[in-house]
């Protein structure tokens, strides 16, 4: 079965920095991009980054972009995003989500999700 | 980017009555790369429809969605109770990859 288990979310000051991680198992996790796509309270989804299978391709929505970091550790079987400057504007729950198709660029739809860690970046 | 419209943002039916919702593209979405999702209160997305029109693993023949360039359709023939929540459109087919803003299937 595949699962993916969010954690290191949180209360954050304007300014201040987090990292949220995601424990993958049940799949080959080497085979899959990964991506964090975000949720504000009340709102809809947002895509924030992606990251292939060889850490050597990575993207990031223009609104995190220069903030933000994606990579991922094999060995760990775990993806990371390093969230740096944050701003009210970030609080989201942020979800982990693996690519739609095995050995392909992040480039395509979501098919399994974490239960999401949830961000709140206030004073 | 590509912008997705959603509509109605919500749907007011009874069990057993048909849903049908709309996502329309600000330009056309390349090779129907166009998926739906579900999402329950407090819980994750949930992948219905990937292609436009293949279901996702697990998912009951009773949803179904169509449509290709900039006008698509999720269909739900028979809403069951566990239906009710509220879907979203995705497309893949220029990045970066974009979400409509959900509609709401709620009980009448």
């Amino acid at each position: 079965e595949v699962q993916l288990v969010e954690s290191g979310g949180g209360l954050v000051k304007p300014g201040g920095s987090l990292r949220l991680s995601c424990a993958a198992s049940g799949f080959t996790f080497n085979s899959y991009s990964m991506n964090w796509v975000r949720q504000a309270p009340g709102k809809g989804l947002e895509w924030v980054s992606s990251i292939n299978s060889g850490s050597n391709y990575k993207y990031y929505a223009d609104s995190v972009k220069g903030r933000f970091t994606i990579s991922r550790d094999s060995a760990e079987n775990s993806l990371f995003l390093q969230m740096n400057s944050l701003r009210a504007e970030d609080t989201a729950v942020y979800y982990c989500a693996r690519e739609g198709i095995a050995g392909a660029g992040p480039h395509y739809y979501f098919d399994y999700w974490g239960q999401g860690t949830l961000v709140t970046v206030s004073s | 980017e590509t912008v997705l419209t959603q509509s109605p943002g919500t749907l007011s039916l009874s069990p057993g009555e048909r849903a049908t919702l709309s996502c329309r593209a600000s330009q056309s979405v390349s090779s129907s790369y166009l998926a739906w999702y579900q999402q329950k209160p407090g819980q994750a997305p949930r992948l219905l429809i990937y292609g436009a029109s293949s279901r996702a693993t697990g998912i009951p023949d009773r949803f179904s969605g169509s449509g290709s360039g900039t006008n698509f359709t999720l269909t739900i023939s028979r809403l069951e109770p566990e239906d009710f929540a509220v879907y979203y459109c995705q497309q893949y087919g220029s990045s970066p990859r974009t979400f409509g803003h959900g509609t709401k299937v709620e009980i009448k």
